[in-house]
């Protein structure tokens, strides 16, 4: 049973590019969230794809947008980066629930984007 | 809004018990995750808190009081491989706004 998988693991920008981050679930879930990890701190919500929709967002500027496929995978894409944007891009697994309790959600290993 | 609150880091013996407490303020609750975050990897589910109480998961046990706004995560019998950061996550339907974390040394 594959768990949830990222890539690449690691990534180099220059600030001002553009980057694309991938990440397949864990077989069976249809739901996936990114988050971003800065050194030492606790991850941050980006936002929620379900059913190829955006379906919750946190605070991020909309140089941060995404897409889900049909099979459920899911692209996280950067523009014009920021020295700020250096940090682990987190990629979360789970079950959609509309309401009341939630299902776990399963993280990847993480993309660490190192912008120069 | 969200604030959520731990320790920044707590120190702890081999076999000993440690109380981890998170106090948070946030908009639409579901319940409280709880993970383990060892450095470099990411994080592991250790609990998900819904009713207010106690849940026991072997040697983690988990606390949530909705009213109070707060939980707190039990480890008995530390071992060296808990040496990690514990990350306190309050959920928003499947919006989960983490603290800071906070780091568990355990010394021989």
């Amino acid at each position: 049973d594959a768990g949830v998988t990222q890539s690449p693991t690691h990534l180099i920008k220059t600030r001002g590019q553009q980057v694309t981050l991938r990440c397949s679930p864990k077989s069976g879930h249809d739901t996936v969230s990114w988050y971003q990890q800065a050194l030492g701190q606790g991850p941050q919500f980006i936002f929620q794809y379900y059913e190829e929709e955006e379906r919750q967002r946190g605070n991020f500027p909309d140089r941060f947008s995404g897409h889900q496929f049909p099979n459920y995978s899911s692209e996280l894409n950067v523009n014009a980066l920021l020295l700020g944007d250096s940090a682990l891009y987190l990629c979360a697994s789970s079950l959609y629930r509309t309401r009341g309790s939630s299902y776990e959600q399963y993280f990847g290993p993480g993309t660490r984007l190192t912008v120069t | 809004g969200q604030n959520i609150d731990q320790p920044t880091e707590m120190t702890a013996t081999e076999g000993a018990i440690v109380q981890i407490n998170c106090t948070y303020q946030t908009s639409g609750f579901n319940g409280l995750f709880w993970y383990q975050q060892h450095a470099g990897e990411a994080p592991t589910f250790l609990s998900y808190n819904v009713l207010d109480g106690l849940e026991e998961k072997g040697r983690f046990s988990s606390f949530l009081s909705r009213s109070k706004g707060y939980s707190y995560l039990l480890l008995k019998e530390l071992q060296m491989k808990d040496s990690a950061s514990y990350l306190c996550a309050p959920d928003s339907w499947g919006k989960l706004q983490f603290g800071a974390g906070t780091q568990v040394v355990v010394t021989p």
